[in-house]
This record gives C-alpha cells, sequence and structure tokens, in this order.
C-alpha cells in the first residue's frame, strides 16, 4: 500500500529565509507525486505536481519540488518565503491508474512565518 | 481553470437533524468524485468515491447509511449526513478528477452538530 510520511509536524521561518518541506512516500514504482496548500478554513490548492520527465518540478508562487528515487523523496523548496505563505501543506501520493488516481495524503506540514 | 465549488462553507444544525453538502463541477465534467473529511490539524481522510449513475465506493469504516452519496449528474454530487452528531462535527471537502489529469478540489464546508 502506499503511503506518504511529512516527518515535520511543524516548520517556522522568517519571512525572507528559504524553506524546505520534507515528504518522503511508500510505493512500489513511481507514483505520481502532488504538493497542495491549505489556508485556514480553505480547500486546498495544487502547488506541483511530478508525473514522469525531469525530477525538478516547478510550480505556483515560486515554489519547486525535486523527486529523488534514490531517496523516496519529493521536498519542496522555495528560495524566499513570503508571510503570505503561512499555511498547511501537504504532500500526496497517488498510483498512475488509467489516467485517474486518488491520492493518499501525507499529515500536512504547518509553516510558520516570523516578519 | 476547472473550477470544484462547495455549498454551504458553513453549516450548523443541531443533532438528530440530516444535512446536506453540493460540490459542482462549474467547467467541466466528472464522472468521478470524491469525498474527504478532515479534522483540526489532521490529514484529508478519503470517505468515498462518488460514481456517476452509480453507487458510491465507500473507503473502510465509513457508515454508507450514515453517509449518503448521491452523483445524480456529471457536474453534481451530494454528500447528506443523517441524524447529526457531534461527532460528525468535520471539515469536508470534495474533488473531481479534471482536466490534465488533475484533482480539483472545493473550497470545504465547515459542519457543526450541536
Amino acid at each position: 500500500a502506499q503511503s506518504v510520511t511529512q516527518p515535520d509536524i511543524h516548520i517556522t521561518v522568517s519571512e525572507g529565509a528559504s524553506l524546505e518541506l520534507r515528504c518522503n512516500y511508500s510505493y512500489g514504482a513511481t507514483p505520481y507525486l502532488f504538493w497542495y496548500v491549505q489556508s485556514p478554513g480553505q480547500g486546498l490548492q495544487l502547488l506541483l505536481k511530478y508525473f514522469s520527465g525531469d525530477t525538478l518540478v516547478q510550480g505556483i508562487k515560486g515554489f519547486e519540488a525535486e523527486f529523488k528515487r534514490s531517496q523516496s523523496s519529493f521536498n519542496l523548496r522555495k528560495p524566499s518565503v513570503h508571510w503570505s505563505d503561512a499555511a498547511e501543506y501537504f504532500c500526496a501520493v497517488g498510483p498512475p491508474s488509467g489516467g485517474s488516481y486518488i491520492p493518499t495524503f501525507g499529515r500536512g506540514t504547518s509553516l510558520i512565518v516570523h516578519p | 481553470g476547472a473550477v470544484v465549488s462547495q455549498h454551504p462553507s458553513r453549516v450548523i444544525c443541531k443533532s438528530g437533524t440530516s444535512v446536506k453538502i453540493e460540490c459542482r463541477s462549474l467547467d467541466f465534467q466528472a464522472t468521478t468524485m470524491f469525498w474527504y473529511r478532515q479534522f483540526p490539524k489532521q490529514s484529508l481522510m478519503l470517505m468515498a468515491t462518488s460514481n456517476e449513475g452509480s453507487k458510491a465506493t465507500y473507503e473502510q469504516g465509513v457508515e454508507k447509511d450514515k453517509f449518503l452519496i448521491n452523483h445524480a449528474s456529471l457536474t453534481l454530487s451530494t454528500l447528506t449526513v443523517t441524524s447529526a452528531h457531534p461527532e460528525d462535527s468535520s471539515f469536508y471537502i470534495c474533488s473531481a478528477h479534471g482536466p490534465r489529469d488533475e484533482q480539483f478540489f472545493g473550497p470545504g464546508t465547515r459542519l457543526t452538530v450541536l
């Protein structure tokens, strides 16, 4: 069965500092990988996704993530964090299945941004 | 881009009543929609897969008689929480498979049962 681990429950950074959120997955083959962001009381917004090809994926809002097969990781990065980035971040994995999938979510990492 | 809406965004009801939550794909057709439940500070847990024109598929541990799902058209799925109790209070989120092989999520519905 597929699973996702986000080892950090909370991450605190200063505005303007760089950010890396960790995500490790367990799956027998190369899965679909996603990062979502959720602001308080809101639904999920897709930041980026990896299906195949280039292992460094660019997303919206200046985020990027790198798929590392050897480490079963898909860490999210941003070079300079803005106060508006404070939110809950979810990594998700979904097995390729005929063009559709049901993602399994990690427990989330709460990002706190200090001014 | 593809948009999924939910209605209502917030609902407060008395214990024992039923509440219906709607999930709509606004600019694309969705033969499959998904319903999730999210507890505070926790991840999304898949409750059921809603299939247009057929019965929903429920995840293990989810009571199908408690959480009624109807996917009556290619753009609408409804989740009815029957005889709601305070423990049903939660954030309910729907999603739908849309263009570019991507899932689109609704903004969520906050249910509070008194």
